[in-house]
């Protein structure tokens, strides 16, 4: 059980344009997930905190405008990076807690390359 | 601010030797400590946990931690590692002090390469 699924596990886009990475509880109802972003050979950085029904809050330094986080249903989490552009390249990660204990379980990832 | 140190960026041991990651933690009050391992094209995968309680703590795969308080450390142990705990291994904290929201702390990392 807990498993948490991402897609797309990679993604190539042009810069300029936007794109969206579906994060999915599968088996289990996740009140908040968060997403992090991992550079190579780097640790996860908590970028945001999603809560089902509410506004994401978002880390010191991340623009909230550039990666827009939709949490619509207890099961689904949204991250679109808008206007992408080559330092938004990395690896994303996210994560989903359930309300029965504070244990996080984490996707795959997607590594997202912008050229 | 909460931070967490993992010394050692690589280490290599022989398969069947003993294990010994070092995880050393910055933090405010009491925490939650965590250990993660990420194996290539898969998500990070929890090996074990310290809420409370017993200092030793037992995960899967053989493995331990031991958190000692005076020395703010959280070391991951394996008494004999198979060629297949190769992967990084990552400590984290949390939850984030002052914010109220539950997200980890991470440590850089530390890459674990078995030797035949």
């Amino acid at each position: 059980g807990a498993v948490v699924s991402q897609h797309p596990s990679r993604v190539i886009c042009k810069s300029g344009t936007s794109v969206k990475i579906e994060c999915r509880s599968l088996d289990f109802q996740a009140t908040t997930m968060f997403w992090y972003r991992q550079f190579p050979k780097q640790s996860l950085m908590l970028m945001a905190t999603s809560n089902e029904g509410s506004k994401a809050t978002y880390e010191q330094g991340v623009e909230k405008d550039k990666f827009l986080i939709n949490h619509a249903s207890l099961t689904l989490s949204t991250l679109t990076v808008t206007s992408a552009h080559p330092e938004d390249s990395s690896f994303y990660i996210c994560s989903a807690e359930t309300t029965a204990s504070y244990e996080q379980y984490f996707g795959p990832g997607t590594r997202l390359t912008v050229t | 601010a909460q931070s967490v140190t993992q010394p050692d960026i690589h280490i290599t041991v022989s398969e069947g030797a003993s294990l010994e990651l070092r995880c050393n933690y910055s933090y405010g009050a009491t925490p939650y400590l965590f250990w993660y391992v990420q194996s290539p094209g898969q998500g990070l995968q929890l090996l074990l946990k310290y809420f409370s309680g017993d200092t030793l703590v037992q995960g899967i795969k053989g493995f331990e931690a031991e958190f000692k308080r005076s020395q703010s450390s959280f070391n991951l142990r394996k008494p004999s590692v198979h060629w297949s705990d190769a992967a990084e291994y990552f400590c984290a904290v949390g939850p984030l002090e002052g914010g109220g929201a539950d997200g980890l702390t991470f440590g850089k990392g530390t890459h674990l390469i078995i030797q035949p």
